[in-house]
């Protein structure tokens, strides 16, 4: 079954970096566009960035850019995103997510989300 | 864009719980719902305004007129009690975008 697994969150600094995870399994991997989407404690789901099955396209919300980098290794079965610079306001759980096909921008499994917490 | 939802919905259980989402974009693009619960990551109940997932109850459905995409909860039960999120795509198919949320209470 289709499985997906963050990990990497955890209490930092503002301005501190981080690098999250995300472990895929039961799926081929490199066939799907797989993205990041936070939520902040008590809040809605934001949309964070996105990349292609082959890691050739990546997208980010417009906020984002320049701070936070999607990556993936197909070898690994494995998503990535490293955050730097790091401000109050990027606390949230943060979750991969599985996108349908090429043609459906939307998500059809998640994980179980990291909790990023940054904190003066 | 933005996407715009009623930040609450109450009904009380054995009736009809509506929820809309309202945005320019959506007279071109798809609506995909969300169901999330307390502790809980969001599980898609509604996929391309109006299909529903394999194992989404039928008591789900998704409904669109202009601009303006509608979830149903038919016979809603206390388990519906959760968040409901709409989301959908930029014109230019980049960019993802969640509505606000919508509590639903199951009184």
């Amino acid at each position: 079954q289709v499985q997906l697994v963050e990990s990497g969150g955890g209490l930092v600094k503002p301005g501190g970096s981080l690098r999250l995870s995300c472990a895929a399994s039961g799926f081929i991997f490199s066939d799907y566009y797989v993205s990041w989407i936070r939520q902040s404690p008590g809040k809605g789901l934001e949309w964070v960035a996105c990349i292609s099955g082959s890691g050739s396209t990546i997208s980010y919300t417009d906020s984002l850019k320049g701070r936070f980098t999607i990556s993936r290794d197909n070898a690994k079965n494995s998503l990535f995103l490293q955050m730097d610079s790091l401000r109050v306001e990027d606390t949230a759980i943060y979750y991969c997510a599985r996108e349908i096909d090429d043609y459906n921008r939307a998500f059809d499994y998640w994980g179980q989300g990291t909790l990023v917490t940054v904190f003066s | 864009f933005d996407l715009t939802q009623p930040p609450s919905v109450s009904v009380s259980p054995g009736q009809t719980a509506r929820i809309t989402c309202s945005g320019d974009a959506l007279a071109n693009q798809y609506v995909y719902w969300y169901q999330q619960k307390p502790g809980q990551a969001p599980v898609m109940v509604i996929y391309k305004d109006n299909e529903r997932p394999s194992g989404i109850s039928g008591r789900f459905s998704g409904s669109t007129s202009g601009t303006t995409v509608t979830l149903t909860i038919s016979g809603v039960q206390a388990e519906d009690e959760a968040d409901f999120y709409c989301q959908s795509v930029d014109s230019s198919f980049t960019y993802v975008v969640f509505g606000g949320g919508t509590k639903l209470t199951v009184l």
